[in-house]
C-alpha cells in the first residue's frame, strides 16, 4: 500500500476486555515494529519483526501484551485483560529491509485505545 | 541506558529561522533522526543523519550534529505556519539487529505565529 495502515483508529473498551490491534505495513516491507506513546511522551518500542520472525521483544511490559505476524505481511498486537494504564496511541511502523534502508522507519497513524 | 532530552516548547514569528535542539546519552548511536508529528497524523521522518556525519542540508532543514557534546539540532530556514507540528529527535544505537529500534525524546512543541 501507499503507507503504513493502521486500524481500527480509535478503539474504546472496557477494563478487563481484550483487544487486537491491526498493522499493515507498506508493501514489501521486510520489518515491522510496534511502539506505544502515551500523552506528551515520545514513542517507546514495544517489539520488532522480520519476515515472520519476531526479533525483539524486550519492550513489551508484561505478558497480557503479544503480537504475531504470521505470513510477514501483516502484524497484529494483542493486550490480554486490558488495564486503564494501558491506555494510549499504539503505533506501528515499517521498514524497506533486513540490510537495506534498514533505517529508515514509516509510521502509520496509530491507533487511539482508550480503556474505561 | 538511552536519553534523549528536547526542550518541549518553541515559538517563532513565520519568516523566522526555527532551530530545535536535541541531546542524547549513548555514545554508540548510529542514526539520528527528526520526526514531524501533526495532529490526528503519523510521525512523518522528515531528514536523518549518519553518526559519521556533521551536518546535512535538506531543502529548508539543517541538521547538525555535535558526536563530541551528544547535541543534534534542527535547523527550519524561512518558517510557515504549516511547520506548527511536534518534532520528534530519536536516535538508534549500533547493536547489530537493534537497528530501527529508536530512542525518542519527548517532543518539541513548535508553534510558527503569522
Amino acid at each position: 500500500g501507499a503507507g503504513v495502515s493502521q486500524s481500527p483508529r480509535y478503539k474504546v473498551t472496557k477494563r478487563g476486555q481484550d483487544v487486537a490491534l491491526r498493522c499493515d505495513p507498506i508493501s514489501g516491507h521486510v520489518s515491522l515494529y510496534w511502539y506505544r506513546q502515551a500523552l506528551g511522551q515520545g514513542p517507546e518500542f514495544l517489539t520488532y519483526f522480520n519476515y515472520e520472525a519476531q526479533q525483539d521483544k524486550s519492550g513489551l511490559p508484561n505478558d497480557r501484551f503479544s503480537a504475531e505476524r504470521p505470513e510477514g505481511s501483516i502484524s497484529t498486537l494483542t493486550i490480554q485483560r486490558t488495564e486503564q494504564r494501558d491506555s494510549a496511541m499504539y503505533r506501528c511502523a515499517s521498514s524497506p529491509g533486513q540490510k537495506v534502508k534498514r533505517e529508515k522507519l514509516f509510521f502509520g497513524s496509530g491507533t487511539q485505545l482508550s480503556v474505561l | 541506558g538511552e536519553d534523549v532530552e528536547q526542550s518541549l516548547f518553541l515559538s517563532v514569528r513565520e519568516g523566522d529561522s526555527s532551530v530545535i535542539n536535541c541531546t542524547y546519552t549513548d555514545s554508540s548511536s548510529t542514526y539520528l533522526y527528526w520526526y514531524k508529528q501533526e495532529p490526528g497524523a503519523g510521525l512523518q521522518l522528515l531528514t536523518y543523519i549518519f553518526s559519521n556525519m556533521d551536518m546535512k542540508q535538506d531543502q529548508r532543514l539543517t541538521v547538525l550534529l555535535n558526536k563530541k557534546d551528544k547535541h543534534l539540532s534542527l535547523r527550519i530556514a524561512d518558517t510557515q505556519t504549516g511547520d506548527s507540528a511536534i518534532y520528534f529527535c530519536a536516535e538508534t544505537p549500533d547493536r547489530g539487529s537493534t537497528l530501527g529500534r529508536l530512542y525518542f525524546g519527548r517532543g518539541t512543541q513548535l508553534t510558527v505565529w503569522p
